[in-house]
């Protein structure tokens, strides 16, 4: 499976932006999926899952402003990105989630997209 | 949330070292422990889950051991391009939090 990110963008804070994850290689509904994210210089956060059957979560930093969703025709992963604030700076990835009978764990990456949010 | 912290935040070494980092968590996680190599400009990539099992095509100088709420990951002979940091994660509950970081670099 190879996953590649697009929507980077530079946007100012209260706007709006959409991430796009096409997913090749494998079909999105048979996976979990997130959304994690890297401020410069800095370490990694998670910030959304959707499961297999849709269920989704979210970190409480990103709860009511961002939206993980999928279009299982075409394979891809979303990120809608609302209300945006400087402290959602980070390049964002989005991983595969590969279930175990223990520890699940990101298997896969994209290469990240690189989000700035700058008046 | 289970929290996690990492030691040492960096170290130096040479080649051929042996490293290890470890990485505590603040209540009991069994085995639900995943280490992660991050090279700089790159995306992160899984080495170990289940906080020993080697992740396939990984060499087999990384290791992992642990359980419970203390966990270890260790370089037995450090190559160059072991250069990275590392990142332990939980997945025993969501959020599926991240340590902060083991930055290793060549002495």
């Amino acid at each position: 499976v190879q996953l590649q990110e697009s929507g980077p963008g530079l946007v100012k804070p209260s706007e709006t932006l959409s991430l796009t994850c096409s997913v090749s290689g494998g079909s999105i509904t048979t996976y979990y999926w997130s959304w994690i994210r890297q401020p410069p210089g800095k370490g990694l956060e998670w910030v959304s899952i959707i499961y297999s059957a849709g269920k989704t979560y979210y970190a409480d930093s990103v709860k009511g402003r961002f939206t993980i969703s999928r279009d299982n025709s075409k394979n891809t992963l979303f990120l809608q990105m609302n209300s945006l604030r400087v402290e959602d700076t980070a390049v964002y990835y989005c991983a595969l989630v590969a279930v175990r009978l223990s520890s699940d764990a990101f298997d896969v990456w994209g290469r990240g997209t690189m989000v700035t949010v700058s008046s | 949330d289970i929290q996690l912290t990492q030691s040492p935040s960096s170290l130096s070494a040479s080649v051929g070292d042996r490293v290890t980092i470890t990485c505590q968590a603040n209540q009991d996680i069994s085995d639900y422990l995943n280490w992660y190599q991050q090279k700089p400009g790159k995306a992160p990539k899984l080495l170990i889950y289940d906080a020993s099992t080697l992740q396939t095509g990984v060499p087999s100088r990384f290791s992992g051991g642990g359980s419970g709420t203390h966990f270890a990951f260790t370089i037995s002979s450090l190559q160059p391009e072991d250069v990275a940091t590392y990142y332990c994660q939980q997945y025993h509950d969501l959020p599926p939090l991240f340590g902060p970081g083991t930055t290793v670099d060549l002495k």
